[in-house]
């Protein structure tokens, strides 16, 4: 069964500094997702990742996957308080028959101060 | 706006009473989604159907149950409702599978 675990679960960050949250998964994945969700809103979507050694970028945030160590990073980079949200990745089991649903971390509360 | 619409928006009802939560995918997006975030379970996959077939079951209790009908519509219904069930509902959808977009979310208080 797959699990996914993110770290940290809260993140306060001073503006102007990088972080990195981490997203390992269990088992065999073939799609990873980062998803940004505001207090009570829907989840957007930030990068899906589709390979080994995937990188992309949008802005101040830079998602990676690295499908050997099954583990994706999201790089902050000089914060900004606009990027106060709560962040989650999300992964794609490849076998069974659940195969299009997204098994989601507990998400990365990150909050930027100036 | 992601394209997925959810109605309604806020939901409140009393226990052991009976809901419907309906989505409208994207344009041309076949497969839906529906998902259930709690403070207790975060965000856990509820049932997946695709062209109007049941695709993929996750932990979907037996009381809820969902359908997709051939406008590619889909209700989640929840009976004998319990206070647990109090949560953001949120369907999401999406074409080829590789990229899901979720709907603005139906939040149900049951009381």
């Amino acid at each position: 069964e797959l699990k996914v675990e993110q770290n940290p679960l809260f993140l306060s960050m001073q503006e102007g500094k990088n972080y990195t949250i981490y997203c390992n998964y269990s088992t065999t994945s073939d799609r990873l997702y980062w998803y940004r969700q505001d207090p009570g809103k829907s989840l957007e979507s930030l990068f899906v990742l589709l390979s080994n050694g995937a990188v992309k970028q949008e802005g101040r945030l830079m998602a990676s996957l690295d499908t050997k160590a099954r583990l994706s990073t999201l790089h902050i980079t000089a914060a900004v308080h606009d990027l106060s949200a709560t962040y989650f990745c999300a992964a794609r089991p490849t076998y069974g028959g659940s195969q299009g649903n997204l098994i989601f971390g507990k998400g990365t509360k990150l909050s930027v101060k100036p | 706006d992601s394209g997925v619409t959810q109605t309604p928006k806020h939901l409140i009802t009393a226990t052991g009473q009976r809901v419907t939560l309906r989505c409208s995918p994207r344009s041309g997006d076949l497969s839906v989604y529906w998902y259930q975030q709690s403070l207790d379970q975060g965000l856990q996959f509820l049932i997946q159907y695709y062209n109007g077939e049941e695709r993929a079951k996750g932990n979907i209790l037996e009381r809820f149950s969902a359908q997709q009908f051939p406008d590619l519509h889909s209700e989640l219904n929840l009976s004998s409702l319990e206070l647990g069930d109090s949560a953001l509902y949120f369907c999401a959808s999406s074409v080829a599978g590789v990229e899901q977009f979720f709907g603005p979310g139906t939040r149900l208080t049951v009381l």
